[in-house]
């Protein structure tokens, strides 16, 4: 089945520590993003990326990094920079680079602060 | 930049109840327009969607027409069922900054 992967399902940092969030997507898409999502809250953008080796800054980028080296996967990290990382974390993907195109979310990673 | 408004919830129905969920959008000129569903613990979904002006999007038995002159797109099903409990976000696209911006989502519970 094709679709898009994400894990853990639920992860928990520690204060001063980097934690990675992996997504991955079989769909043969261009496109992939990644929100974060807090209670109450509309989705707010990370990061994105149009194409392998290439990403961009979205609303809220401080205090995460991505990377794109192959086309299927773009992890997120959270880094220690990032101050209340608590959340759900949602990776999508699109089939081209055209921001109408649909967009498809993988089932999501809750990150809680020890 | 672009924005969506959508009504606040939780709303509660009970099964085979009419619904509609408020969504008005603030744009510059004829944004795509969206409904994504979000089922406890899991992803969004889109479940309707619609590209121009007076466009009619349906999935599932839910409807939404894109209105330029209320600039809305209301969600609506004739009869809700206990399954369609979820968080739902109306969204459009921002094509001056290429991405999608949500609405905050309107929980609907549908009691038996």
């Amino acid at each position: 089945d094709g679709g898009i992967t994400q894990s853990p399902k639920y992860l928990f940092r520690k204060e001063g520590q980097n934690v990675t969030l992996s997504c991955e997507q079989n769909l043969n898409h261009d496109a992939m993003y990644w929100y974060r999502q807090d209670p109450g809250q509309g989705l707010r953008l990370i990061y994105y990326s149009q194409i392998v080796n290439d990403f961009q800054k979205g609303d809220i980028a401080e205090g995460y990094s991505v990377s794109r080296e192959k086309k299927e996967s773009f992890p997120l990290t959270v880094t220690s920079a990032q101050k209340n990382p608590t959340a759900f974390y949602l990776c999508a993907s699109s089939p081209g680079l055209a921001v109408q195109e649909t967009q498809y979310f993988g089932p999501g990673t809750r990150l809680l602060v020890l | 930049g672009d924005s969506v408004t959508q009504m606040e919830g939780p709303v509660t129905l009970s099964e085979e109840a009419f619904l509609t969920i408020n969504c008005t959008y603030t744009a510059t000129g004829y944004p795509s327009l969206f409904w994504y569903v979000q089922y406890p613990g899991e992803g969004l979904q889109l479940l309707l969607k619609a590209t121009k002006a007076d466009d009619k999007g349906s999935n599932k038995g839910f409807e939404a027409t894109y209105r330029k002159e209320t600039t809305s797109f209301h969600l609506e099903k004739g009869s809700v069922q206990v399954s369609d409990s979820a968080v739902y976000f109306c969204a459009l696209v921002d094509t001056g900054f290429q991405k999608l911006v949500f609405g905050t989502g309107t929980r609907l519970l549908v009691s038996p």
